[in-house]
């Protein structure tokens, strides 16, 4: 079975340009979430959906940050304008919301973001 | 409010020997699962083993094993016999079962020597 996808696996850009990252979940799954990770912060959780719907964005730093789930097998993460701060990898992970602890997160490979 | 903390932020271990990670954690929650993730140089969060808090018998996936000490709040990695592609870093996580949110620990950072 493919594992959680993303796309770009890495993105250069210009300070003030828009970025755009995209993530593929696992068929199935029905959470969704969206991970940056930097040295000086770890990993942080930005933002979750739950059946396509927006749960909790109180991770996302500013509004330059939104974040999409136009279906159960596709969201974007954008940012606009970017900035230097903002370069750091992202993570999109999903997991099946059965209630057990079983339901294992699993993760995509990540974007690797780098503002100049 | 749940916190998972991993006090050693670097560790060596001799190729072939075994290694523990700590982790220990804080809920309040009696259901919960915990989890370690390996995450190597080339950047991808791997699952590498779980363990429910009901769980009585210790996790184990090959040569992982969880030590799980619910007492005293702590979930240990145990890897046996490790291997140069061991290296890497590893972090620590919990959820409470039912919950939404996976709490991650900042992280151990392992060096297998030759």
């Amino acid at each position: 079975d493919a594992g959680v996808i993303q796309s770009p696996r890495h993105e250069v850009t210009e300070m003030g340009q828009e970025v755009t990252l995209r993530c593929k979940p696992i068929s199935g799954h029905d959470y969704l979430f969206w991970y940056r990770q930097t040295m000086m912060r770890g990993l942080e959780l930005l933002i979750y959906f739950n059946n396509n719907v927006p749960i909790d964005d109180s991770g996302m730093p500013e509004d330059r940050f939104s974040a999409k789930m136009p279906n159960a097998s596709f969201s974007t993460l954008k940012i606009q304008p970017s900035e230097p701060r903002d370069s750091a990898v992202y993570f999109c992970a999903s997991r099946l919301g059965s209630g057990s602890w079983v339901d294992t997160q699993y993760f995509g490979p990540g974007t690797r973001l780098t503002v100049l | 409010a749940q916190k998972i903390t991993q006090t050693q932020p670097g560790m060596f271990v001799q190729e072939k020997e075994a290694v523990t990670l700590d982790c220990t954690y804080d809920t309040s929650d009696q259901s919960y699962g915990l989890f370690w993730y390996k995450q190597p140089s080339s950047g991808e969060m791997i699952f590498l083993i779980y363990q429910g808090s009901y769980d009585e018998q210790n996790a184990t996936e090959g040569r992982y094993s969880l030590n799980f000490q619910k007492a005293r709040k702590s979930a240990n990695l145990v890897i046996s016999a490790s291997q140069l592609g061991d290296s890497a870093m590893y972090f620590c996580a919990m959820r409470e079962v039912g919950g939404f949110k996976t709490i991650f620990g900042a992280g151990t950072r392992l060096f297998v020597k030759a």
